[in-house]
């Protein structure tokens, strides 16, 4: 069975440009969760969704980050413009519904010059 | 939310026995304990969970105190690929959904 894909797995970009990641879970989990991790800390929750809807955004910096699942598999999270704090490693996860255990993806580590 | 304290780092020779222990004194009763690791570069990988009993797979053993304070997670024998970053997370339901809250776990390395 396929695991948690994203892409791409490293991006570097000058501060001010967008960016975009993309996450393919793993087939049937209906719950999806985009984390940051900074250098040397854990991973921290920015978004959850329950199929289709955003069901916990409140750490999502909603100025700067947007995040989608359209069609309830999915998922892209955006952030415009990227500014130099951004730089981390963004991780998808999907379980196979909200009380389920979390299966993380390999994540893509962003650098932002 | 309940929190967890782990060793910062910990060092285990090839072959033995590595015995992560972690603590959670706040724990509620139906809060589950987690364990992730994560390798240099790659996503955080699951191992293993409990609420009260032992558990085991066959990657870990969990043991957790009948108090439920405190937990320790055994690999058996360890490897060199067992060098990573091992996360004790107790789990929480928030809005109906179990959240993780990592903390910054215990840097383990396994020597030749």
């Amino acid at each position: 069975e396929a695991g948690v894909v994203q892409s791409p797995r490293y991006k570097i970009i000058e501060k001010k440009q967008p960016v975009a990641f993309w996450c393919n879970p793993i087939s049937g989990h209906n719950t999806l969760y985009w984390y940051l991790q900074n250098l040397g800390q854990g991973p921290e929750l920015l978004i959850r969704y329950e199929n289709e809807e955003a069901v916990d955004d409140s750490q999502l910096p909603k100025d700067r980050f947007s995040a989608e699942r359209l069609k309830g598999v999915d998922s892209t999270l955006k952030i415009q413009p990227a500014e130099l704090g951004d730089s981390a490693v963004y991780l998808c996860a999907s379980s196979l519904n909200r009380v389920e255990t979390q299966y993380f993806g390999p994540g893509t580590r962003l650098l932002v010059l | 939310d309940a929190k967890t304290t782990q060793p910062t780092s910990m060092d285990c020779a090839e072959g033995r026995a590595a015995n992560l222990p972690c603590n959670h004194s706040t724990i509620s009763g139906n809060e589950y304990v987690y364990w992730y690791r994560q390798i240099h570069s790659q996503g955080p990988q699951y191992i293993i969970h409990g609420l009260k009993n032992n558990e085991t797979n066959e990657m870990a053993s969990l043991i957790i105190t009948e108090d439920r304070k405190s937990s320790t997670l055994i690999l058996p024998h360890a490897t060199l690929r067992d060098t990573a970053v091992y996360y004790c997370i107790v789990s929480f339901t928030q809005g109906g959904s179990e959240k993780l809250v990592f903390g910054k776990g215990t840097k383990l390395t396994v020597n030749p």
